[in-house]
């Protein structure tokens, strides 16, 4: 069964990092028809993708967010991680990771198993 | 950057049909997939590569893409379809994965 699972912090202060860790099972990170994307979701608002790294630890950001987003990965330990710097209120919202998974051309791929999300508040 | 819209909300009778659009610049060219959103619940991804359905997906829910519009239909719409849609495609001119803006299905 494959199941993704994210973890971190609940509340995180203004101006602080936000570290939050993907744990997934049920298949390797260095497939290579599969990838991790993190992806966030304000309350009340749509999904907004935010990163995502493959197995040969190519990576791509959000561009509004760039500066502020590093993505890694460990697969010994099946985690990938996300850390965004700079918190602000604005970044309150659910965040989740999802899978990838591209028969021919990875990046096209769809998010076909996300995990259950982790709802982040940014507050002073 | 890639742009992808859909109409906020699509309000539908059961055993009707819905059709939610998504519109993007040749999105045509391009690989679409379909997340249902239910409250307090992640996506759940119901088309994929504009018209396959994963496993477990009834047959009620189709897909199709050309020129400018995709568009995901449900057939014989039922009380739990209600849900937020979202398309998404993969913008390879910038790496980056864009999702639309969401259309809430209600069921009437």
């Amino acid at each position: 069964q494959v199941t993704l699972k994210e973890s971190g912090p609940v509340l995180v202060k203004p101006t602080e990092t936000l570290t939050l860790t993907c744990t997934v099972s049920g298949f390797s990170l260095s497939n290579a028809r599969m990838g991790v994307s993190w992806i966030r979701q304000p309350p009340g608002k749509a999904l907004e993708w935010l990163a995502h790294i493959f197995s040969n630890d190519e990576k791509s950001y959000s561009t509004s967010l760039k500066s502020r987003l590093t993505i890694s990965k460990d697969t010994s330990k099946s985690q990938v991680v996300l850390t965004m710097t700079n918190m602000d209120p604005v970044d309150t919202a659910t965040y989740y990771c999802a899978r990838i998974y591209g028969m021919i051309v990875v990046e096209e791929g769809a998010f076909d198993i996300w995990g259950q999300g982790t709802m982040v508040t940014v507050s002073s | 950057s890639y742009v992808l819209t859909q109409p906020p909300s699509v309000s539908v009778a059961p055993g009707q049909t819905a059709r939610i659009t998504c519109g993007g610049n040749n999105i045509g060219s391009k690989s679409v997939h379909w997340y249902q959103q239910k409250p307090g619940q992640a996506p759940v991804l119901v088309v994929y590569d504009d018209s396959d359905r994963p496993s477990g997906i009834p047959e009620r829910f189709s897909g199709s893409n050309s020129g400018n519009t995709a568009t995901l239909t449900i057939s014989r719409v039922e009380a739990g379809d209600e849900a937020d849609y979202y398309c998404q495609v993969w913008d390879s001119s910038s790496d980056h994965h864009v999702f639309g803006t969401g259309t809430k299905v209600t069921v009437l």
